[in-house]
């Protein structure tokens, strides 16, 4: 079983549905619970992070953790076509060892 | 300058060479680590540097190993280049603070043929 599992996708929206990712995870010393994006060709841009459990909301984006079942999640909201990229999600216990799910594809279509 | 700058953008090599990556951190940042990102796959922890010292290694046999430099730049060497090498290989800076505040690269993308 890998530490960090996450459903690869893809993943095709209408504009405007509500995105729905979620990563499950084993280690239970992970405390810092990261979700990037990743457009083609480039490097990951972090998105939000949450230290701990609870939910965190910037903008269209919301971000929960439940450390009790080892899952977490984010929500778009009124997606549109510039969300279109690989949704990464990640975990550390320490800053120095960042585990990474394998990434969703997500594509909202105009 | 911000931002974190990797070169080069792709490279080609072959099995059995050996290959440096460089890295520049974004301005203010005294920690890198190093990711290999296998086509399709989330990024695979490499190793860090902090201070010019390594602090703490992934999964990845010593043929893998790094520099950081006083200025906080870094290289990361591969020896004995193997066909599963073939990967984006990302740089990130952070400050120690800020386990989350990771910023990547756009990374190398290398080839080994």
């Amino acid at each position: 079983q890998k530490e960090v599992e996450q459903d690869p996708g893809p993943l095709s929206v209408p504009e405007g549905a509500i995105v729905s990712l979620n990563c499950t995870y084993s280690n239970s010393a992970f405390q810092y619970f990261m979700w990037y994006r990743q457009y083609s060709r480039k490097g990951p841009e972090l998105l939000m992070y949450t230290y701990s459990s609870g939910n965190k909301e910037d903008g269209r984006f919301t971000a929960q953790v439940d450390k009790s079942s080892k899952y977490i999640s984010l929500f778009i909201r009124d997606s549109q076509p510039s969300d279109s990229a690989t949704y990464l999600c990640a975990m550390s216990a320490r800053n120095n060892d960042m585990r990474f799910g394998a990434g969703t594809r997500l594509t909202v279509k105009p | 300058e911000t931002g974190v700058t990797q070169s080069p953008t792709h490279l080609i090599k072959t099995r059995g060479q050996q290959v440096t990556l460089r890295c520049s951190s974004q301005s203010g940042h005294n920690t890198v680590s190093w990711y290999q990102q296998a086509l399709g796959q989330g990024p695979q922890f490499i190793f860090q540097y902090y201070r010019e010292e390594e602090n703490g290694r992934g999964n990845f046999p010593p043929r893998f190993s790094g520099l950081q430099f006083p200025n906080y730049s870094s290289e990361l060497n591969v020896n004995a280049l193997e066909l599963d090498d073939s990967a984006l290989y990302l740089c990130a800076s952070s400050l120690p603070a800020e386990p989350y505040g990771y910023t990547f690269g756009s990374g190398t993308r290398l080839t080994v043929v």
